[in-house]
C-alpha cells in the first residue's frame, strides 16, 4: 500500500545533541509537511515543502531545519534539542491537483516519531 | 484568521450508544473542513471532509458530519459507537486563496466503555 513512513518511531537524544528524523512516502505527493505535536495538544505546523520550495511558519524556531533531497524523502533536523522539543513529530503529504489552492487536499500522515530528550 | 473550537475535551459514552462531537469554526473566507482521528501512538487519519456541495458528509467507519454555515459548525456524529472508536478526534479548517495551513482544534477524546 502507498503510505507515509517515519523512522524511527522512537528517538532518544541528549540535550543539545543534533538529531535527524526521516520521512518517506510512496504516494508521489508533491507537498510534504512537518508537524510538532506535544502531549494532549493539536498538531502544530512547523514547515512544508511544495515540491522543492520550502515554506517556513513564522513561529518555527531557527533550531528546526528541513531538507527534501527528492520527492520521496524529507528530513527534520533539530540542531540543538532542548527539553521543550520533546514531542511527537508527524510527517504528512498531500497532492496538488494543478491548482494554486491546495488547502482543500486531505493530508496523509505517518505514524510519527516520538522524540525524548535526556 | 481561522480558528476551530472543540468545546468538549473528553466525551465518555457506552458502546452502541450514539455520539456527537462538536466543532465550531471561525473564518472570514470560504472554508474547507476536516475531521481526523488519531489512535494512540499513531498519526492522524482522515475521517471525512467538506469542500462544497451537500452539507451532510459521510466518512469512514460509519461517521458523518453536517456543515452548518449559519451556525459555523461541523459536528461529527455516529449512531452507534464501538470500543474501537476510542481515540482522539480533531476538527480542522483551511481555506482562502493560495496555501492556507490546516488549523486544528484542541481535540476531543472519545472514550467508549462496555
Amino acid at each position: 500500500d502507498a503510505m507515509v513512513i517515519q523512522n524511527p518511531r522512537y528517538q532518544v537524544t541528549q540535550f543539545g545533541k543534533p538529531v535527524t528524523l526521516s520521512c518517506s512516502q510512496t504516494l508521489n505527493h508533491n507537498v510534504m509537511y512537518w508537524y510538532q505535536q506535544k502531549s494532549s495538544q493539536a498538531p502544530k505546523l512547523l514547515f512544508h515543502y511544495y515540491d522543492k520550495d520550502f515554506n517556513n511558519e513564522a513561529d518555527t524556531p531557527d533550531n528546526f531545519q528541513s531538507r527534501r533531497p527528492n520527492t520521496s524523502f524529507c528530513f527534520l533536523d533539530i540542531r540543538s534539542p532542548g527539553l521543550g522539543d520533546a514531542a511527537m513529530y508527524l510527517c504528512a503529504t498531500s497532492t496538488e491537483p494543478g491548482q494554486v489552492d491546495y488547502s482543500n487536499q486531505p493530508q496523509h500522515f505517518g505514524d510519527g516519531t516520538r522524540l525524548s530528550i535526556l | 484568521a481561522q480558528s476551530v473550537t472543540q468545546l468538549d475535551s473528553q466525551v465518555p459514552v457506552f458502546e452502541e450508544a450514539p455520539v456527537e462531537l462538536r466543532c465550531n469554526y471561525s473564518s472570514s473566507v470560504s472554508v474547507y473542513l476536516f475531521w481526523y482521528v488519531q489512535y494512540p501512538n499513531q498519526g492522524l487519519q482522515l475521517l471525512l471532509k467538506y469542500l462544497s456541495g451537500s452539507t451532510l458528509v459521510k466518512g469512514i467507519n460509519g461517521f458523518e458530519a453536517e456543515f452548518n454555515k449559519s451556525q459555523t459548525s461541523f459536528h461529527l456524529r455516529k449512531p452507534s459507537v464501538h470500543i474501537s472508536d476510542t481515540a482522539e478526534y480533531f476538527c480542522a479548517v483551511s481555506g482562502g486563496t493560495g496555501f492556507q495551513k490546516l488549523v486544528f482544534g484542541t481535540g476531543t477524546r472519545l472514550l467508549v466503555s462496555p
